[in-house]
């Protein structure tokens, strides 16, 4: 049962425009939430998360917003640019004593010039 | 600086043939994973260890075996019972009880190919 899920696999667009990355999740005990980018044979790099406290978290190009009674969550890139392209990764966490993320499958974001 | 270092880069195997990756991280973390991912898929959990001498199986254990006998160390072996060990693992760490600065760091990465 996928807890954490990213439904479109790939995203294209324009250079200059926004970027808009979803994310869904089932669990609502899940209370912390993390965006991973990663290039193609290397490890994913941490990019910004958000506590189920918050509703948007915010830094430079990057804004993660949730949406608790949804069980939705997203990322936004704005101005998108050409080192974008990555494939981004949702994760969540659930409160209590076990620290173990659950992510998502990932969504390949391809910026166009 | 501090990281979190997997060995070699690029790994060969014969069929049949027992492997062993390497994980070390000098971020001083409690706990460390094994993550395995395969070509448009996601990341698939193998392994972790929350502290030493102690590690729990993922989703997708069966073929491969870890130990944990150091803190900074926490190497994967991948065992000739796995059938489609092709792949690129990773190796990450997190620090167990900083749930306000929580996340995890990855090591670069080995690609494994069976020849």
């Amino acid at each position: 049962d996928q807890q954490v899920k990213q439904n479109s696999p790939s995203l294209s667009v324009q250079e200059g425009r926004i970027s808009i990355l979803n994310c869904d999740y089932t669990n609502s005990m899940f209370d912390y939430f993390l965006w991973y980018k990663k290039y193609p044979a290397e490890g994913p790099t941490f990019l910004i998360s958000i506590s189920s406290i918050k509703d948007k978290n915010e830094d430079g190009r990057f804004t993660v917003f949730l949406n608790k009674s949804a069980k939705h969550l997203s990322l936004h890139i704005v101005p998108s640019q050409p080192g974008d392209s990555a494939v981004y990764f949702c994760a969540a966490l659930a409160g209590g004593s076990n620290y173990q993320l659950i992510w998502g499958a990932g969504t390949k974001l391809i910026i166009k010039p | 600086d501090g990281g979190i270092t997997q060995s070699p880069k690029y790994l060969f195997r014969k069929e049949g043939q027992n492997v062993t990756l390497s994980c070390e991280q000098n971020l001083n973390h409690d706990a460390m994973y094994w993550y395995r991912q395969d070509p448009g898929q996601g990341l698939r959990l193998i392994y972790y260890s929350q502290i030493v001498n102690d590690f729990q199986k993922g989703d997708i254990a069966e073929g491969y075996s870890v130990s944990r006998e150091k803190k900074e160390s926490f190497p994967l072996t991948v065992t000739s019972a796995q059938k489609n060990p092709t792949a690129f693992y990773l190796c990450a760490s997190s620090v167990g009880f900083d749930r306000a600065n929580y996340g995890y760091t990855f090591g670069s990465g080995t690609r494994l190919t069976v020849v």
